[in-house]
């Protein structure tokens, strides 16, 4: 089993609609969780950051957090065809005496105009 | 601020040759991480460096190194190429102050090996 699960899609959806994206992970000393964006041919950019649990909202982006599920979203409103990219959640803490990072392997998602 | 710069952007090798990929990180940013993401695998970690030295590595083989120079650039190097090793190579950069996930990521060179 992965440490991080994510469906890689893809997930096409009309101009408009609200947009949920989720990822799994195993474990939990994981401290803190990201969502990256991915344009084709492009590098990762980091879209959105939140530490432990609870919601963080940025504009039309909203990340959510459950600890206790060990379940991660994020949430497009009012989606736009510029919005089709590649999302990547990732997550990070120390553990042992080392620290770890592990990204999901990405869901593409497709706004049709 | 400048971003994250890699070089080359795109090359072509062919088995059994090595390749070097350049990275600059943002300016003031210590840290820098390199990645290898292929369509199977997706992002897999392959070393940091901190103030030139490694501090984290991945699971991948002695054929994989990097290094770190005292202005921060870095470079990777892969030797004795293999098919397996066409990717896209990112290259990402952090304050590296502590360890959180917010990376800054170069748009890539792409290795294809023949």
């Amino acid at each position: 089993q992965k440490e991080v699960e994510q469906d890689p899609g893809p997930l096409s959806v009309p101009e408009g609609a609200i947009v949920s994206l989720n990822c799994t992970y195993s474990n939990s000393a994981f401290q803190y969780f990201m969502w990256y964006r991915q344009y084709s041919r492009k590098g990762p950019e980091l879209l959105m950051y939140t530490y432990s649990s609870g919601n963080k909202e940025d504009g039309r982006f909203t990340a959510q957090v459950d600890k206790s599920s060990k379940y991660i979203s994020l949430f497009i409103r009012d989606s736009q065809p510029s919005d089709s990219a590649t999302y990547l959640c990732a997550m990070s803490g120390q553990m042992d005496s080392s620290y770890k990072l592990i990204f999901g392997s990405g869901t593409r998602l497709l706004v049709r105009p | 601020k400048a971003g994250v710069t890699q070089t080359p952007r795109y090359l072509i090798k062919t088995r059994g040759q090595q390749v070097t990929l350049s990275c600059s990180p943002i300016s003031g940013h210590r840290s820098v991480s390199w990645y290898q993401q292929t369509p199977g695998q997706g992002l897999q970690f392959l070393f940091e460096y901190f103030s030139e030295t490694q501090r984290n590595k991945g699971n991948f083989p002695g054929r994989f190194s990097g290094r770190q120079f005292s202005n921060s650039r870095s470079e990777m190097n892969v030797s004795t190429l293999e098919l397996g090793d066409s990717a896209l190579y990112l290259c990402a950069s952090s304050s590296g102050r502590t360890n959180t996930g917010e990376l800054f990521f170069g748009e890539g060179s792409r290795l294809t090996v023949l």
